[in-house]
Order: C-alpha cells, then sequence, then structure tokens
C-alpha cells in the first residue's frame, strides 16, 4: 500500500515553455503533498506543502508564481513550471501524506526535466 | 543550522567489505522520527527503515543494521558484506511532530562498491 505515482517520469521542453507534473496517491487520500526539487549530486530541498483545497505553502526563495501547485483533490496535486529556463533543470520528486503510517511521507519515482 | 548532517560525502568500499554511514541529528522535539532512504542512479527513493524516538532497540534486517543511540543523536547504518548492488547515494531524514511532520533530508552520502 501507500504508492505514489509521478507524470511523466522525463520531459524535455524548450526554454520559455510550461511543463506540468502530476503527483498521484494510488491507494489512500493524501491530506498533505509536498513537491521537492533535487539538484545533480545534491539533498533533496522542499519547495512547497500543499493541503486538499488550500494554497499551497512555499518554502523562502521559492517563486509561487514560476513553480504552480494545485492540489485539487484528495489523490491528485500538480506541480507546473511556468516558462521554464534551463536553470529549472532538475529532478522533481513529490510526496504525500495521509496513509498509514500517517505521519510518514511516501514519495513519488520523481520527474526528471530538462529545459533546452 | 543543518538539522541532519550525513558527514561522509563519498564512500569506496572493496565488495564483500562492511560498511556504516554516519548520521548525526539535531532536535529539541521529544518526539520525532528517523528515517534512511537509499537513492540508486534511476533517481526513486527506496524506503530502507523508519524508527521512532522511543525506541531505541537496534534493527538488523538481512545485510542492513541501524544502530540509534539518543545519547548521541546518532542513527548509524551498516552495510555487511557488501555487494555492486548497494551502490548508490544514502539520504538519513528527520521528521519532529512539532513541525508538522516536515521532512530535514542529509546531504547523503554516495556509496560505490567496487567489485
Amino acid at each position: 500500500g501507500a504508492v505514489v505515482s509521478q507524470h511523466p517520469s522525463r520531459v524535455i521542453c524548450k526554454s520559455g515553455t510550461s511543463v506540468k507534473i502530476e503527483c498521484r496517491s494510488l491507494d489512500f487520500q493524501a491530506t498533505t503533498m509536498f513537491w521537492y526539487r533535487q539538484f545533480p549530486k545534491q539533498s533533496l530541498m522542499l519547495m512547497a506543502t500543499s493541503n486538499e483545497g488550500s494554497k499551497a505553502t512555499y518554502e523562502q526563495g521559492v517563486e509561487k508564481d514560476k513553480f504552480l501547485i494545485n492540489h485539487a483533490s484528495l489523490t491528485l496535486s500538480t506541480l507546473t513550471v511556468t516558462s521554464a529556463h534551463p536553470e529549472d533543470s532538475s529532478f522533481y520528486i513529490c510526496s504525500a501524506r495521509g496513509g498509514l503510517p500517517y505521519n510518514e511521507q511516501f514519495f513519488g519515482p520523481g520527474t526528471r526535466l530538462t529545459v533546452l | 543550522a543543518q538539522k541532519v548532517t550525513q558527514a561522509q560525502t563519498e564512500i569506496s568500499v572493496v565488495e564483500k567489505e562492511d560498511v556504516t554511514l554516519d548520521c548525526v541529528y539535531e532536535t529539541r522535539d521529544t518526539t520525532y522520527y528517523l528515517f534512511w532512504y537509499k537513492q540508486p542512479p534511476s533517481g526513486e527513493l527506496v524506503f530502507l527503515i523508519r524508527r521512532n524516538s522511543f525506541d531505541e532497540q537496534n534493527e538488523i534486517s538481512g545485510r542492513y543494521s541501524w544502530n540509534f543511540q539518543k545519547s548521541t543523536s546518532s542513527f548509524n547504518f551498516t552495510i555487511t558484506a557488501s555487494q555492486v548492488v548497494d551502490s548508490a547515494v544514502y539520504f538519513c531524514a528527520l521528521s519532529e511532530e512539532d513541525t508538522g511532520n516536515q521532512f530535514y533530508f542529509g546531504t547523503g552520502t554516495s556509496l560505490t562498491v567496487i567489485p
């Protein structure tokens, strides 16, 4: 149980385009979802926390107008990278909380974004 | 301040050697959880273990073992008889109740097992 999926697993786009990444909890209701970004050879950095039906809370330094997060249902959250630039190229990982044990986060497989 | 410190950035061992990955954490919370994850080159985080602050028993799972010592705020991970498939980046993480169970990740230790 407690499976989280992400789609797409890999995306390549041109600079200036927008990219949407989906995060789904497959077998539980995720009351909270988290989005992380990981640059090569670095750790995971939390970008934002979203609760279903509420606006996301962004970490300091993360532009909320550039990284749009929508958590419209208990099983789906989306991250849209607007007007992507090469410096946005990274590995994006989502996690979800709501399965058992309740206070644990279950991680998706990640999405590798490359902006040309 | 870094809540989770993994001082070893990179480790290389020869196959069949034992290796210990260090993790030191910092928290004022009395209820917290510690985790270890493995991240192979594919990128997907693989959950290895979860420990709560009230359970200091060491744990063994096959070739993996964990030593949790609250007195030194450490949660070290040992791989016995390492194998090439153990090559990956390993992350230690802390989750505190007081901060809404937000995860704090260490910087990771890259382990290379040489055949």
